[in-house]
Parts: structure tokens; sequence; C-alpha cells
């Protein structure tokens, strides 16, 4: 079983910082199967990125993901008042797995 | 557009079975996967299972086999959670959530969620 691990836990950032998301797999894993989702309370999780790296639609260029093998990014380079959120990579091969997310706050 | 509308609010005591709706919309409900994540209260996400809308085919995650059971029912377009003999480790969101496209299978569609809260 893959196990995905996010760091860090919480993010303390000021709008307009840049965040840098991690996510380290236990086992290498193929970029085309990593995603990245958004969590606002009380919302159904939002898909930001797939294949690693590609954008979904209508998700601000802002967003930028990357990484391979066993280590992954998702960047958010200038943070707006609406991207303080929970943050969960995903791995979707045959059987799935979620990390345990990284909150961004407002500090 | 594409929409997952899911069943309302459950409560139910420990020992007892719970089946969650997903009523699907905006798209050929056979073409793609269906997947179940559920979230625990202030907790993460945690992928139970997946149906193969078209041939009913399923695939659990280890922990739920025995004990959770998808379907589907293609006339009105809906699929369905079951879930046994809960526990109070068991109340959470429950969300339906589709894939991408056919040929990318990362989580693109999802219900609103549906509260399942196990007491007595």
């Amino acid at each position: 079983e893959i196990v995905l691990t996010q760091s860090p836990g919480t993010l303390s950032l000021s709008p307009g910082e840049r965040a840098t998301l991690s996510c380290r797999a236990s086992q290498s894993v193929s970029s085309s199967y990593l995603a990245w989702y958004q969590q606002k309370p009380g919302q159904a999780p939002r898909l930001l990125i797939y294949g690693a790296s590609s954008r979904a639609t209508g998700i601000p260029d802002r967003f930028s993901g990357s990484g391979s093998g066993t280590d992954f990014i998702l960047t958010i380079s200038r943070l707006e008042p609406e991207d303080f959120a929970v943050y969960y990579c995903h791995h979707y091969g045959s059987f799935r797995t979620f990390g345990q997310g990284t909150k961004v706050e407002i500090k | 557009q594409v929409q997952l509308v899911q069943s309302g609010a459950e409560v139910k005591k420990p020992g007892a079975s719970v089946r969650v709706s997903c009523k699907t919309s905006g798209y050929t409900f056979s073409d793609y996967y269906i997947h179940w994540v559920r979230q625990a209260p202030r907790q993460g996400l945690e992928w139970m299972g997946r149906i193969n809308p078209n041939s009913g085919g399923t695939n659990y995650a280890q922990k739920f086999q025995g004990r959770v059971t998808m379907t589907r029912d293609t006339s009105i377009s809906t699929a369905y959670m079951e879930l046994t003999r809960l526990s109070s480790d068991d109340t959470a969101v429950y969300y339906c959530a589709r894939v991408l496209s056919i040929i990318q299978g990362a989580l693109g569609y999802w219900g609103q969620g549906t509260l399942v809260t196990v007491s007595s």
C-alpha cells in the first residue's frame, strides 16, 4: 500500500506570499496518477491538479504542480484570500490513497 | 453540466446499516467510474472504493471489505453505497465523486456530501 505524507501540516502565510506544499510517497508512483485537491470548510474537495502538473478546468495559473517518483510539489505563486484552505494530494492508481492534508492559514 | 446529488443526512444506531445514494446528471452515466470517499470530523479524506457503472464491477479498499457494497441503477443514473455494522468510527461525511474523464482517473466532480452520524 502506498502511503502519501504531506508537509508541513500547517503553513502560515500572508496574502501575496508564495506557498510550497510537499507530498512524499512511500514508494515511487507514476506522475500520471498524482492529483491535488483544495477543500474549504463545509465544502466538497475541488480538483486543482491532475497528472502531477495539469491544471483542471477553471483553475487559476497561480496554482502549479510538479514532481516525479516519490516527491511532488503544489505551488501557489501568490496567495489570494480565497486560497486559504486545506490541500490534499491523491494517488489514483488501481487502489487509491490520500495524503493527510496541509492547512494553509492566514498569518 | 455534470451534477452529482446525494441523499440527505442520516442518523443510525451502532450495528445498523446505511445506504447513501448519488444521483447523477449531465453526462452518460455508464461511461465514468464513480468513487466513494469519506471524511470523519476534522479528519482527512479516505477512499472507500469504486464502481464501474457499465458493468457493475467494484473495487473496495481493504479496510472496508466485507462491510461495504457499491451498486448502481443505470435506469435512473444513480449509484449507491451501503455500509453495514456501523460503529461510532463510521461517523463521517460520505462523498461520491466521478472521474474527470474516461482516460483520466482524478476525481473531477463531487457530490455535496452526506453526513452519517452513528450514535446510540
